[in-house]
């Protein structure tokens, strides 16, 4: 049964620095993989798709890998604002759709 | 474009109610996803469904029905409401494959 765990389960970091959040999966064999932003009370924004073909995608200031081998993905934020405060998920389709917990994110002004 | 849109954004049901929750999407996405969210449990999906007429279970289906019977709707149904069913429940959209793009939310309180 796949299992997607993410860690931390919250990150508090000062505005201006470079972070990464990891996403881990127990099986490999996934068409995809999706970083999705979640503000308080709100429903799910997708950031980046990957295709399980793909080793990364790239949107402005965040960068998503995925090493299937190693049931990894990390997401890249890089020179973060406050306004990147939120919860980060991940999700892996095989031929269901799991989501990680998520990890939620302070950016410190 | 509306996007994805849920009907209503919030309900409080007694024990034993029925109700039903509308998604509609005006992307002319094939698939549709129901799920439900809870605190330390995370998303779960419930039912999907892959075009229009078509239907087919998630991880917690019990207790929920689905119909889609136009391709831009797909509908989540509780036939009678229990305390466990208290959740926020999010309704998504994507192309085969694709980018899922989500819904508000409908926060649902069972007592």
């Amino acid at each position: 049964k796949q299992e997607v765990t993410q860690i931390p389960a919250a990150l508090s970091v000062p505005e201006g620095e470079n972070l990464v959040l990891n996403c881990s999966f127990t099986d490999s064999a996934i068409y995809n993989l999706q970083w999705f932003r979640q503000d308080p009370g709100k429903g799910l924004t997708s950031l980046l798709l990957i295709q399980s073909s793909q080793r990364e995608q790239t949107s402005g200031r965040l960068n998503a890998s995925l090493d299937k081998s190693s049931g990894r993905s990390t997401l890249y934020i890089a020179a973060s604002q406050p306004g990147d405060s939120a919860t980060y998920l991940c999700a892996v389709k095989d031929d269901k759709i799991i989501f990680g917990k998520g990890t939620r994110l302070h950016i410190l002004p | 474009n509306a996007g994805v849109t849920q009907t209503p954004k919030f309900r409080v049901l007694k024990t034993g109610q029925s109700m039903t929750l509308l998604c509609a999407q005006d992307m002319n996405h094939e698939y549709m996803y129901w799920y439900r969210q809870d605190p330390g449990m995370g998303l779960r999906l419930i039912h999907y469904s892959v075009g229009e007429g078509t239907t087919a279970k998630g991880e917690v289906p019990d207790g929920y029905n689905v119909s889609r019977l136009k391709k831009q709707n797909f509908l989540l149904g509780l036939e009678s409401a229990a305390p466990s069913q208290t959740s926020v429940y999010f309704c998504a959209s994507s192309y085969p494959w694709e980018t899922q793009y989500f819904g508000p939310g409908t926060r649902l309180l069972v007592l």
